[in-house]
């Protein structure tokens, strides 16, 4: 059974870098697509994007100016970076993964950020 | 990007009852369509993928139903753990999107 959780800073400031890590147990992370989701009360579910180990990736369009994401296959690791970000952005972040790019069989506990200054 | 949409908003019913929430996509999607459950202060939980097929350990008194632009989930005979909010997602083309939402509350 795999598992993710999700860590990084609750608060970040407007304009900075919002980063964050998941770690994955229970599964190799060459064996699923992972993505990041987020929920905000004004906006819903909104898919940030994927990444496949291959490096193969798809980012939303809406974000994709501003969104990097990788993988750490050594550490087991899925990250995220969100750059110049602002209120709009304060979110709970999750991160999820599947057998398959576009379904999503596997969340983490999600984690909430907040942008303030 | 493909619109999502869900009715109703919300629906309140009993233990037993038999709910059919629909999902509506902006455009076709063809059967690229998923179905979650996320109870108050959890996480979402893939309930049906592929519009129609029953995501492993899910009990079998949900189902899925249609292809191109409207589908239903179906809850047959409702249980007190199945009060929650259901969403649909689009997974036929990039960017994914999910619907606003179907909140199910107890009568």
């Amino acid at each position: 059974q795999v598992q993710l959780q999700e860590s990084g800073p609750g608060l970040v400031k407007p304009s900075e870098t919002l980063s964050l890590t998941c770690t994955v147990s229970g599964g190799s992370i060459s064996s699923y697509f992972w993505s990041w989701i987020r929920q905000s009360p004004g906006k819903g579910l909104e898919w940030i994007g994927y990444f496949y180990y291959s490096g193969s990736t798809n980012y939303n369009p809406s974000l994709k100016s501003r969104v990097t994401m990788s993988l750490d296959t050594s550490k087991n690791q899925f990250s995220l970076k969100l750059n110049s970000v602002t209120a709009a952005d304060t979110a709970v972040y999750y991160c999820a993964s599947g057998s398959t790019w576009n379904y999503f069989d596997y969340w983490g506990q999600g984690t909430l950020v907040t942008v303030s200054s | 990007d493909i619109q999502m949409t869900q009715s109703p908003s919300s629906v309140s019913a009993s233990v037993g009852d038999r709910i059919t929430i629909t999902c509506r996509a902006s455009q076709g999607i063809s059967s690229w369509l998923a179905w979650y459950q996320q109870k108050p202060g959890k996480v979402p939980k893939l309930l049906i993928y592929a519009a129609t097929s029953l995501q492993s350990g899910v009990p079998s008194r949900f189902s899925g139903s249609g292809s191109g632009t409207d589908f239903t989930l179906t809850i047959s005979s409702l249980q007190p753990e199945d009060f929650a909010t259901y969403y649909c997602q689009q997974a036929n083309s990039f960017p994914f999107t999910f619907g606003p939402g179907t909140k199910v509350e107890i009568k």
